[in-house]
């Protein structure tokens, strides 16, 4: 089975810009969450979509927003970019049933904010 | 609110020796505990959680309630288990929305 894939794996952009981000989960899943890393504050969950609807949300601004398609593949989308918007973003895919499921991670996209 | 506290960001042992990484948590219902490890160049990946009750690479990790701690522990070191060491802690039923540690860098020294 193929892995979660995340593109692009890197991005530079400037202050102001939006940024697009794209999530592939494993075949089958139908859960794929979302998560911000940087140095400062760690690992923090930002959203998580099943079959289409957001059913979690982290503490984060409304410039945060993302979708998922019927094919269960995730964009995740950050309008007006701030410096500090710089992380390393991560998302998992699991079955998103099941006490026991699991979250497989991607490698992340590393976004640049100048 | 809840939260994940790993007092380490970093800790060495020599091969051979115990090892115990701590974390502790607050949360005021009945949470759910994971450790992730990601070890060098690779993907954040379970390493295990507190209802499997299983041992993982000699890993093994006992909930207690308590002291809300979750601490992990291997009673002999290997070079391969240095990583980076997360926990994490989840509302029962939620594995998908997960709150993490800061994390512990583990080396183990030959």
């Amino acid at each position: 089975k193929a892995g979660v894939t995340q593109t692009p794996r890197y991005l530079i952009k400037t202050r102001g810009q939006q940024v697009t981000l794209s999530c592939s989960p494993i075949s089958g899943h139908r859960s794929v969450s979302w998560y911000q890393q940087t140095p400062g504050q760690g690992l923090q969950f930002l959203f998580e979509y099943f079959s289409e609807t957001q059913r979690n949300k982290g503490n984060f601004p409304g410039r945060f927003s993302g979708r998922q398609f019927s094919n269960s593949r995730s964009e995740m989308n950050v309008s007006t970019l701030e410096l500090g918007d710089s992380a390393l973003y991560l998302c998992a895919s699991g079955s998103g049933t099941g006490l026991e499921d699991t979250q497989y991670f991607g490698p992340g996209t590393r976004l640049t904010v100048l | 609110a809840q939260r994940v506290t790993q007092p380490e960001k970093l800790l060495s042992v020599f091969k051979g020796a115990p090892v115990e990484l701590k974390c502790n948590y607050s949360y005021s219902g009945s949470p759910e505990l994971f450790w992730y490890v990601q070890y060098s160049r690779q993907r954040l990946q379970l390493l295990l959680r507190h209802i499997s009750r299983e041992s993982i690479k000699g890993f093994t990790a006992d909930l207690n309630k308590g002291e809300t701690s979750f601490h992990l522990k291997k009673p002999f070191a290997q070079e391969e288990d240095s990583a980076m060491y997360y926990c994490a802690l989840s509302r029962t039923g939620s594995a998908r929305q997960l709150t993490f540690g800061s994390g512990t860098q583990l080396t183990v020294l030959p």
